[in-house]
C-alpha cells in the first residue's frame, strides 16, 4: 500500500512565524502535491513537483514556497504565516501525471491554525 | 478554469435509504474521479470513469459518467453508517500540452443509524 505521511496532524503557530510542513511518501512516486482544503472552497492546489528540485505553481501559490531535495520528501513553507493561512493542508503523491487514470494518494492532512 | 458543481452540499439520511450525489460542469472532461474523505483523513480514490456513458459498480456504490462527459453521479444503495464522509468529484482535463485536475467542493454525507 502507498503511504503518504505528514509530519504533524495539528499545528498552532503565531502570525509572522515561519512554518514548515513536511510530507513523505514511500512508493517512489515522481509527483507530489500540496493542497489546502477549506469549507465551501474544496481542495485547491498550491504547488506540485514532478521531479526532485522541480516545482510548478498551482492555483494559489501566493504566500507559500516548496522544497523537494529528495524524491520521497516534499516540504511546504509558509515564510511568514498569516491568519488567512489557517486551513487543512493535504499532501498527495502520484506515480504518473498527465494521464486520464492518474491516481493521487493523499496523506492524513495537517490542520494548521495561525493565531 | 473549469468548474465542477456538486449537489447537494449536505445530505443526512437514515441507514438503509438510497441516495444520489451529482457532479456537474459545463466543460468536457477526459475522465472523472470520485474520492471519499473520512473525518480526520485524506481523500481516498473510489473510482475513475473514462468513457461517456460508462457505469461502474463498487458494491453498493454505482458511478455513472454522462454521455457528453460533462457530468457524473454517485448512487448509494441501502446506505450504512460506514458510508459517512465527504464525497469529492474531480475532473481530469488532459488536452494537448496541458493537464488539469479540478476538484468539486464536495458533498458531506451523514448516515444515521
Amino acid at each position: 500500500d502507498v503511504k503518504v505521511t505528514q509530519s504533524s496532524r495539528y499545528l498552532v503557530k503565531r502570525t509572522g512565524e515561519k512554518v514548515f510542513l513536511e510530507c513523505v511518501q514511500d512508493m517512489d512516486h515522481e509527483n507530489m502535491f500540496w493542497y489546502r482544503q477549506d469549507p465551501g472552497l474544496g481542495l485547491r492546489l498550491i504547488y506540485f513537483s514532478y521531479d526532485v528540485k522541480m516545482k510548478e505553481k498551482g492555483d494559489i501559490p501566493e504566500g507559500y514556497s516548496v522544497s523537494r531535495e529528495k524524491k520521497e520528501r516534499f516540504s511546504l513553507i509558509l515564510e511568514s504565516a498569516s491568519t488567512n493561512q489557517t486551513s487543512m493542508y493535504l499532501c498527495a503523491s502520484s506515480l504518473t501525471w498527465g494521464g486520464v487514470t492518474d491516481t493521487q494518494y493523499f496523506g492524513p492532512g495537517t490542520r494548521l491554525t495561525v493565531l | 478554469t473549469q468548474l465542477l458543481e456538486q449537489s447537494p452540499q449536505f445530505l443526512s439520511i437514515q441507514e438503509g435509504e438510497n441516495l444520489t450525489v451529482y457532479c456537474n460542469s459545463s466543460s468536457v472532461f477526459s475522465s472523472l474521479q470520485w474520492y471519499r474523505q473520512e473525518p480526520g483523513e485524506g481523500p481516498v480514490l473510489l473510482v475513475t470513469v473514462v468513457t461517456g456513458g460508462e457505469v461502474k459498480k463498487l458494491k453498493r456504490l454505482t458511478f455513472q459518467f454522462g454521455d457528453a462527459r460533462k457530468d457524473s453521479s454517485l448512487h448509494i444503495t441501502a446506505a450504512q453508517p460506514g458510508d459517512t464522509g465527504l464525497y469529492l468529484c474531480a475532473g481530469v482535463d488532459s488536452g494537448a500540452g496541458s493537464y488539469q485536475l479540478t476538484f468539486g467542493k464536495g458533498t458531506k454525507l451523514s448516515v444515521i443509524p
